[in-house]
Parts: structure tokens; sequence; C-alpha cells
């Protein structure tokens, strides 16, 4: 059974810092990995997704890399916001399978 | 395209009550699926729609519950004789089909369900 798991559970920093999230999965048979972005009651927005023959993704701020053999993801967001302050979920997709299955999120607070 | 939809947002009920939930995918997706979250969780799945056809659900998915997409639409999610425990977030999911290039599951906004 694929298990994820996503540390820090929370984290302060100030506005402008560089931060990293982490995830780590235990089956490295996957097929993709999508990292959202989940506001307080809201529902999740995808922030970018990595397919398990590439090595990273970025899109703007956002930068997430993959590491299939280690079972590992990092989400690198530069120069934080407080529009940031959100829970970032993992997700992993598994070869063979169409459902995700999700870490319990790193909650964010970026403050002023 | 507006996205996933989900109706209602909100449904505060009393236990051994029925509930059902719609959710509107992505037009033209036609994959669905259906997670539950829980306070401090992630999303956990419940059952995927491949168009029409139910093709996998999760051991989660008791015999109180039940998931149908009849057109290969929109899906309803009902919950039957509710217990204090189905309190949760049920998030509904889309994606588009194989070969599209776009591998994205795209989620609704939830519907957050209270059972009193």
């Amino acid at each position: 059974k694929q298990e994820v798991t996503q540390i820090p559970a929370a984290l302060s920093v100030p506005e402008g810092e560089n931060l990293v999230l982490n995830c780590s999965f235990t089956d490295s048979a996957i097929y993709n990995l999508q990292w959202f972005r989940q506001d307080p009651g809201k529902g999740l927005t995808s922030l970018l997704l990595i397919q398990s023959s590439q090595r990273e993704q970025t899109s703007g701020r956002l930068n997430a890399s993959l590491d299939k053999s280690s079972g590992r993801s990092t989400l690198y967001i530069a120069a934080s916001q407080p529009g940031d302050s959100a829970t970032y979920l993992c997700a992993v997709r598994l070869t063979g399978y169409s459902t995700l299955t999700f870490g319990k999120g790193t909650m964010l607070l970026v403050s002023p | 395209d507006t996205g996933v939809s989900q109706n209602p947002r909100h449904k505060i009920t009393k236990r051994g009550q029925n509930v059902t939930f719609r959710c509107d995918p992505i037009s033209e997706h036609n994959r669905l699926y259906w997670y539950r979250q829980t306070l401090g969780q992630g999303p956990e799945f419940l059952t995927y729609f491949q168009n029409e056809a139910q093709l996998e659900k999760s051991r989660l998915l008791s015999d109180r519950f039940s998931a149908e997409r009849p057109k290969g639409s929109f899906s309803t999610l009902e919950i039957q004789r509710t217990e204090q425990g189905d309190s949760a977030m049920y998030l509904c999911a889309s994606s588009p089909s194989p070969g599209t290039g776009d591998e994205t599951q795209y989620f609704g906004p939830g519907t957050r369900l209270l059972v009193l």
C-alpha cells in the first residue's frame, strides 16, 4: 500500500523567504506526482504535475522536483508572499491506477 | 469552462437521514473521482468512473454509500443512514481522457457534510 508523508506538518516563515516542502512515498512505481494547494474550507488547486520520467517542473515562483529512486519530491517556493499561506498537499498516482494517494499536507503561514 | 462544480456546498443532517451530493465535471472530461477529506488529513479516494462505468471502489466505501454517473456526465454520491463519522468534506475531481497530454485531476470546491 502506497504511503505518502509530508514534512514538516506546519511551517511559519516571514515574507520574502525561500522555502522547501518535502514529500516522501513508499512505492516508487509511480506514474506521476501532483502538488496541490488548499485554502481553508476550500477545494484543491493543482500547482504542478511531474510525470515519472521527469525530474522537475516549474511554474512561476514554484519548482517541484522528483527523485523516484529515493521516493522523494520537493516543492520549492521562492520569495514567499502572505498570499502563499495555505496547506500544500502532495499526491501520488501509481502506475496502472488512476486514483491519487495524498499526504496529510504542510500548513504554510507566511507573515508580512 | 467554469471548472468542476459541486452542490450543495454545505449540508447539515441528522443521524440516520439520507443525503445526496452532485458533481458536475469539466465538460468532456471522461474520468470522475470522489474523495473524502476529514480535518487535518489529506483526501482519501472513494470511487472512480470512466464515462458511466464505475471502475474502482475503495474499501472505505461501505454499503451505505452509492455513486452513479448515469450518462457519463454529472455524478451523484448518496449516503444512506448517515452516521456522525460520515462528517467530512466530500471532494469531486475530473480529468481528461488518456492521450490528451493532460494528466491533471481538477478538483471542485467540495461539499461539507455535518451529521448531528
